[in-house]
């Protein structure tokens, strides 16, 4: 099935530092969404952006939706080891489904 | 406020059976979405149903089939089980298609293996 390009694929960074993932897709959506899961669990929500070129900050955490609506960043400053997980950015369509289009994921892992 | 609720946590079954999952939407959510998740990959979507009627399903066989209770809570049955269909099913529960935004909200997941 059909996955969003998700960058980095992975990326070890010390606590303190900030963290930069993006997603780019080849379709356009109308609302992007950045979801957090840890292992075995299932994907918490994080931010949720409605409008192109819209930022939003939820904490340490600041998303923007691409003016050309097909394509997202996620920011996460001053790194803690509980942001340790995989990310996973979503698109999704509106209409008579609304289903969600997954990236390929993030992998963060944190050292001391 | 109870989250989405997922039945049972894990699974294992052997090739050819049959399973059904279970899913719990937040109360007042109307919608139920159910995705398939692979080891390393992220969720892939499978059904969803908004008051009881299948809105927008994804591209699964018809050996995946899903349903929708007046309660809002649904089941996800899948027959004949292939080895290949070993993953972590997840449910999401939102308000509904037909109300503008409908952020998806989802629950811990059933575990399934077979064998």
């Amino acid at each position: 099935g059909q996955q969003l390009n998700q960058s980095p694929q992975s990326m070890f960074i010390q606590e303190g530092e900030d963290v930069s993932m993006n997603c780019t897709s080849s379709s356009i959506f109308n609302t992007w969404l950045w979801y957090k899961q840890d292992p075995g669990e299932g994907p918490v929500l994080l931010i949720a952006l409605y409008k192109a070129g819209e930022l939003t900050s939820n904490g340490r955490l600041t998303a923007q939706f691409g003016i050309t609506r097909k394509d997202s960043f996620l920011n996460i400053s001053a790194s803690i080891p509980s942001d340790v997980g995989i990310y996973f950015c979503a698109g999704q369509e509106t209409g008579t489904a609304s289903k969600l289009t997954f990236g390929t994921g993030t992998r963060l892992q944190v050292t001391l | 406020d109870a989250g989405v609720t997922q039945s049972p946590t894990h699974l294992i079954k052997t090739r050819g059976q049959q399973v059904t999952l279970r899913c719990s939407p937040i109360s007042g959510h109307k919608s139920v979405s159910w995705y398939q998740q692979v080891l390393g990959q992220g969720p892939q979507f499978i059904f969803q149903y908004y008051e009881k009627e299948e809105r927008g399903r994804g591209n699964f066989p018809d050996r995946f089939s899903a349903r929708q209770f007046p309660n809002y809570s649904s089941e996800l049955n899948v027959n004949a089980l292939l080895l290949g269909d070993s993953a972590l099913y997840l449910c999401a529960s939102s308000l509904g298609p037909s109300r503008g935004t409908d952020t998806q909200y989802f629950g811990p997941g059933t575990r399934l293996t077979v064998l």
